[in-house]
């Protein structure tokens, strides 16, 4: 069964600090990744990842995929209290889009 | 542009009852895709509407219908509500099946 896996499950940190957020997955058919940040309702897109090994960057955030260890992480570096909210990943077969159960970052001043 | 708009924002039924939740994708997007998202849990994907057809579909059951309109809205039906589908549900738009999807506010369903 296609499943996807987060880890830590929540995470608390100091403004400043530099979080790394984990996402593994067991898929038959991947065609992509992508992280969302959630904060009240809405998921909001982050990035979409396709190909191995190829940062993608959006100011403070980054991300890379390994589709060989079938595993992506996402970087948060000098957080803030705004970047408070759950981190979802999901990934696309070509038939359905699975997320994970995401991971909740909780940034203190 | 107007982003992704779903109605009614809250709702409240009873067990057995029927309900109706309507998406309005993003301008320029044609795909619509539909999620449950319980309580500290990922959305789980019911099924997705491209040219006004149900083109992909998760674990749900056929209580869970939809319908796409000519202009790309979509509209989510469930029947015979159960306690169990109390949830957030999600409207996401794309262009194509497998591009980026932008999700909407959201409608929460509460079933007593």
């Amino acid at each position: 069964e296609d499943k996807v896996v987060q880890s830590p499950l929540s995470l608390v940190v100091h403004e400043g600090d530099t979080v790394t957020l984990n996402c593994s997955y067991e898929v038959t058919n991947f065609r992509s990744l992508l992280w969302y940040k959630q904060e009240k309702k809405a998921p909001t897109f982050l990035f979409m990842l396709t190909s191995s090994g190829i940062e993608k960057k959006s100011g403070r955030l980054s991300s890379i995929l390994d589709k060989k260890e079938l595993f992506s992480i996402l970087n948060i570096t000098a957080t803030q209290t705004g970047d408070s909210a759950v981190y979802l990943c999901a990934f696309y077969t070509g038939n359905q889009f699975y997320f994970g159960t995401g991971t909740s970052l909780t940034v203190i001043p | 542009d107007a982003g992704v708009t779903q109605s009614p924002t809250h709702l409240i039924k009873t067990r057995g009852q029927q309900v109706t939740l309507r998406c309005s994708p993003k301008s320029g997007h044609d795909t619509v895709s539909w999620y449950q998202q319980a309580l500290g849990q990922g959305p789980q994907f019911i099924f997705q509407y491209y040219e006004e057809e149900e083109r992909q579909r998760g674990n749900f059951p056929d209580r869970f219908s939809g319908h796409q309109f000519p202009n790309y809205s979509s509209e989510l039906n469930v029947n015979a509500l159960l306690l169990g589908d109390s949830a957030l549900y999600l409207c996401a738009s794309s262009f194509g099946s497998g591009g980026e999807q932008y999700f909407g506010p959201g409608t929460r369903l509460t079933v007593t």
